[in-house]
């Protein structure tokens, strides 16, 4: 069974307070995203990575770096956390192949940043 | 840059037909989904069409393409209780390198 894992369903941090959240997957996956996800805006997409040590910003990158150190593993880091960085985060992978292939969601990290 | 736009909410009665609607922007979308999210969980693809179709049924669901008007649609037949979530639709193009734009979703409430 496939699957995206990421590592906390809820995190609560302070503001300023420098955060990490991990997601692993075990398809052997090229591609892998990060999406913030908030009522009303839908999904949004922060960062995203064809392969290791690659980057590619999104839409809203600003307050956000990755890191993509193993094929398997992307992190999203928030170096200093702000109240507005309060939200739902997704991560989600597929493969980097031409043509339809489907993308996999983790189950979210809910971070509130109090 | 590229939008996809879809209406917020929709509620129907539990035996009733759902049709929830999309328009998308990007002529050169080669690819449509429809993702559901059920409350605290990820997001699951429910199903896709080509740019090329016109139409794809899947048991009680059907997609419905007018690429001329880019707009899209999914009909759920026989909308029960379980089907409640928030439906995404979202494209991309066909390049491995391309990323998945959403809309905004719609929240589907079915009640008894």
């Amino acid at each position: 069974d496939v699957k995206v894992t990421q590592s906390s369903r809820y995190l609560v941090k302070r503001t300023g307070e420098k955060v990490f959240l991990e997601c692993v997957q075990d398809m052997d996956h090229e591609n892998m995203f990060w999406y913030r996800q908030d009522p009303g805006l839908g999904l949004r997409l922060i960062y995203f990575s064809y392969d290791v040590k690659m980057k590619e910003k999104g839409d809203i990158p600003e307050g956000y770096s990755v890191s993509r150190e193993k094929k398997e593993r992307f992190s999203l880091i928030l170096e200093s956390a702000s109240t507005n960085q309060t939200s739902m985060y997704l991560c989600a992978s597929r493969l980097r192949g031409q043509g339809n292939t489907e993308a996999f969601f983790g189950q979210g990290t809910r971070l509130t940043v109090v | 840059g590229e939008d996809v736009e879809q209406s917020l909410f929709l509620s129907v009665r539990e035996g009733d037909s759902s049709v929830i609607n999309c328009t998308y922007t990007d002529s050169s979308s080669t690819y449509l989904y429809w993702y559901k999210q059920e409350p605290g969980a990820g997001l699951q693809l429910l199903t896709y069409i080509f740019s090329n179709m016109d139409m794809k049924q899947d048991q009680r669901l059907t997609v419905l393409l007018n690429k001329k008007d880019k707009h899209l649609s999914l009909r759920i037949a026989d909308t029960q209780t379980g089907d409640s979530a928030i439906y995404f639709c979202a494209e991309k193009g066909d390049s491995g390198y391309s990323t998945l734009t959403f809309g905004k979703g719609t929240m589907l409430l079915v009640s008894p």
